[in-house]
Parts: C-alpha cells; structure tokens; sequence
C-alpha cells in the first residue's frame, strides 16, 4: 500500500528552527511534495523534490533521500505567521502512467512568542 | 485574479438536498482536480481531468457524486442527496500536464444539517 507518516504536532519559538519530517512507502515514486495551509485555507506550495539532497529556498529548505524514504522541511528564523499546516505529498506513477498525489495527514505547527 | 476560484465558498444545506460547487482553473492549466478535506487530515483525492475527460475517479467515491468539465475550463462537483458525512471542505486544484505543483482554490465549505 502507499502511506505517509508525519507528526501530528510540533510546538516551536519564534526566531528559532524547526525540523518537520516525512517518511512514505509508497511504490512508483516521482517526486515529493511540500505545502503549507494556514487554518480554513487552501494548501499553498512551498517545495518539490525529486532528486536527493537539499533544496533551498530562503527560510524555507527541503530534503529527499529516496533510499530512506524520508524528507524534511526545514524553517528557519521562523515567524508567527509560519503557524500552521505543513503537509507532505509523494507523487506516483500508476500503472496506466499517470501522476497521483498521496497525502499525509499534515503536521500542525505552532509558533510561540 | 488569475489563481483558481472557487464558488460558492460555504454552503449549508439539509439532509436530501442536492448541491454544486463550481471551479474555474488557472487558463493555461489543463489539469483539474477535486479533493476533499476534513479537520485534521490531509486533501482526499476525488477526481480529476485532463481537459475535458474524467481520467481518473476515487473509488471511495459513491455515485452520489458527479463531476464534468464539459468544455476543458471550468468544472462543476455535484453531490446529489446530501448526507451529514457529505460536511467538508471541498477543494479544486489546477496543474499544468506534466508538472507537479497544483494550485489550490480558496475551497467550498459544505455543512450539512
């Protein structure tokens, strides 16, 4: 079957990193996903990974190794308003070729003053 | 605007009733896609389009649900009979083929009574 795991809950200080992982099984990888939604909003994209290593993008950086099955995003400097849903996405390839996206559950982040 | 729009943004209806959500999609965009999200869990896949054919279906969806996008722009979402369980955000989401990021619409809240 594909599953993703992520923790629910992250608690966190502003001006401080934070580290959010993901880890999946799926079979017909193509590519991981990072979004972000902010409570009673639409999910917004934050980063793609298809290939292993670290993709940066200001205080945003994600990483994928796909041997492990595993990713993380990573926030630096983080603000109030980086207070909400990170979710994580696997993209596969099906049997009839084409794309689908698996989500996980999201973990819920919480920026303290 | 030129983001994905999503109409109605929130609808209370009874039990019975039959509702429609409307979704126009980023124009160049001929990927479509509907999900739908409760509190807590990430987007549940539904459906999706490329252009104008349905290619691919949820089996978790029941035939009470419908969807077109009779023209490969806009697509409606049709729940015919409503059941409280039918109470989510349903979300539409645009991509172009061949490239991952989906661009999210604000969502339709339905709560039903």
């Amino acid at each position: 079957g594909q599953n993703i795991d992520q923790p629910t809950e992250m608690t966190a200080t502003e001006g401080a990193i934070v580290q959010i992982n993901c880890t999946y099984q799926t079979s017909g990888f193509n590519g991981l996903f990072w979004y972000q939604q902010h409570a009673g909003e639409a999910p917004t994209f934050l980063s793609y990974n298809v290939l292993d290593g670290l993709e940066e993008k200001g205080r945003f950086s994600s990483f994928l190794s796909r041997s492990k099955g595993y990713s993380y995003l990573l926030l630096k400097e983080l603000q109030m308003k980086d207070s909400a849903s990170y979710l994580c996405a696997v993209r596969v390839l099906n049997a009839g070729n084409n794309r689908k996206l698996i989500w996980g559950l999201g973990t819920s982040l919480a920026v303290n003053p | 605007d030129t983001g994905v729009s999503q109409d109605p943004r929130h609808k209370i209806t009874k039990r019975g009733q039959n509702v429609t959500f409307r979704c126009d999609p980023i124009s160049e965009h001929n990927r479509l896609y509907w999900y739908r999200q409760t509190l807590g869990q990430g987007p549940e896949f539904l459906t999706y389009f490329q252009n104008e054919a349905q290619l691919e279906k949820s089996r978790l969806l029941s035939d009470r649900f419908s969807a077109e996008r009779p023209k490969g722009s806009f697509s409606t979402l049709e729940i015919q009979r409503t059941e409280q369980g039918d109470s989510a955000m349903y979300l539409c989401a645009s991509s172009r083929t061949n490239t991952g990021e989906l661009f999210f619409g604000e969502g339709s809240r339905l709560t039903v009574l």
